[in-house]
């Protein structure tokens, strides 16, 4: 069974802080890793993805993968209200566009 | 906006009625694929369509069922509606790991609520 873990929290941050938050997969095989962010009752939307071990930036954000450890993380830095929402974590295990997600983690900044 | 649309927006149906819902993708887009949402859970894979041919499909039963046109139009329909499929349904469209590029665009969603 293929699974993305995600803690569900809610992870509070202050505004301006660094926001980080995790996500463990199960197949080592898996390819291509994204994260989607979440408002209440809206759909997902793509924030970053990544393929390669390593960082990828895109403005305030910034995705890490290390696949030896089967984790993936995305950092968000300058943390404003306006990011609060759910973080999805997603995985397309074999680039066959079947993508399991996690959970999510909702992230909380306070002002 | 990512170019992807679905109707209606909302939906409410009792249990054991059918249900249609719709999907356009963005344009050039070949491969869509449909999900489920339940409250606080993420987005569960029912099936995809590549090029008008179901392309896999999730742990979903077969009273799930599914369409795809060559506008880049598909459909979701269900079958003997039950109380657990009240959820929102996500249809999400990409170019394929085949067009070069995995990464999926999600539509605004339709909520389904079974009474």
């Amino acid at each position: 069974q293929k699974e993305v873990e995600q803690n569900s929290g809610p992870l509070s941050v202050p505004e301006g802080a660094i926001a980080s938050l995790n996500c463990t997969y199960s197949d080592r095989g898996s390819q291509s890793f994204f994260w989607y962010r979440q408002y209440s009752g809206k759909s997902p939307e793509l924030i970053m993805f990544i393929y390669s071990n390593g960082d990828k930036e895109d403005g305030r954000f910034t995705a890490q993968l290390n696949k030896a450890s089967q984790y993936v993380s995305l950092l968000i830095r300058d943390s404003q209200p306006s990011d609060s929402a759910t973080y999805l974590c997603a995985v397309n295990v074999n680039r066959d566009d079947k993508i399991i997600f996690g959970k999510g983690t909702r992230l909380h900044i306070l002002p | 906006e990512t170019g992807v649309t679905q109707s209606p927006t909302h939906l409410i149906k009792t249990r054991g009625q059918q249900v249609t819902l719709r999907c356009s993708s963005q344009s050039g887009h070949n491969t869509v694929s449909w999900y489920q949402q339940a409250l606080g859970q993420g987005p569960q894979f029912i099936f995809q369509y590549y090029r008008e041919e179901e392309n896999g499909r999730g742990n979903f039963p077969p009273r799930f069922s599914g369409l795809q046109f060559p506008n880049y139009s598909s459909e979701l329909n269900v079958n003997a509606l039950e109380l657990d499929d009240s959820a929102l349904y996500l249809c999400a469209s990409s170019l394929g790991a085949s067009g070069g590029s995995d990464e999926q665009f999600f539509g605004p969603g339709t909520r389904l609520t079974v009474l």
